[in-house]
């Protein structure tokens, strides 16, 4: 089976960097992807790693660590509309699509 | 990317009753996937959806609660059947896109 673990909550204040840490379990590996979500909105794709290293995305970056099993997405400049759950979330060994992710952590941004 | 359209975006069921959620994608695809967020959780895949064949249910969903149809390889349905108040939720279509997926807006769903 396949599970991933990640912080329930962060809090920053406005400016800083947080970073969101991903571990996870599974029978076979296609990557690692972070997805961002506003309350009342949907989940949308903010990054994905195959190989290990870091992947910049202006003010977002995520790395990836396959021998450690590990991930994070890093927040910089943080804004207050940076508010949002992000989930980290692995691909089935077995179904293209078929994704597991984790529970979700709340970030909130303070002024 | 796809763009993905997702209609009701929004609605207010009455326990026992279905509604079905439509789902456009802008382009041809093999596979669809419905996904479900119940309230402050995260998302579960309930079924994969491909065009020419009856969909797959995960553990835990079954095709008499969850039909779907996949006429076309641009457009499924979903129907949520004999509602309760436990299925309320975020009904999320998506589609594959490189190697990871992609979401259509949403359908929120309240039973009451």
């Amino acid at each position: 089976g396949q599970s991933l673990e990640q912080p329930s909550e962060v809090t920053a204040v406005e400016g800083a960097i947080v970073q969101i840490n991903c571990t996870y379990q599974t029978s076979g590996f296609y990557g690692l992807s972070w997805y961002q979500q506003h309350d009342g909105g949907a989940p949308t794709f903010l990054s994905y790693n195959a190989l290990d290293g870091l992947e910049e995305t202006g003010r977002f970056s995520s790395f990836l660590s396959r021998s450690d099993s590990y991930g994070y997405l890093l927040l910089q400049e943080l804004q207050m509309k940076d508010s949002a759950s992000y989930f980290c979330a692995v691909r089935d060994a077995d179904s293209w699509g078929k994704f597991q992710f984790g529970a979700g952590t709340q970030v909130v941004v303070t002024p | 990317s796809a763009v993905i359209s997702q209609k009701p975006s929004r609605d207010i069921c009455q326990r026992g009753t279905s509604l079905t959620i439509q789902c456009q994608v802008d382009s041809q695809v093999t596979m669809m996937f419905w996904y479900r967020q119940q309230p402050g959780q995260s998302l579960t895949l309930i079924a994969t959806a491909n065009q020419g064949s009856e969909a797959t249910y995960e553990s835990g969903f079954v095709i008499d609660k969850f039909p779907i149809s996949r006429p076309n390889l641009t457009f499924s349905t979903l129907t949520v059947s004999n509602m309760s108040p436990e299925d309320s939720s975020i009904y999320l279509c998506s589609v594959p896109f490189g190697n990871t997926i992609y979401f259509g807006e949403g359908s929120w769903l309240t039973v009451v």
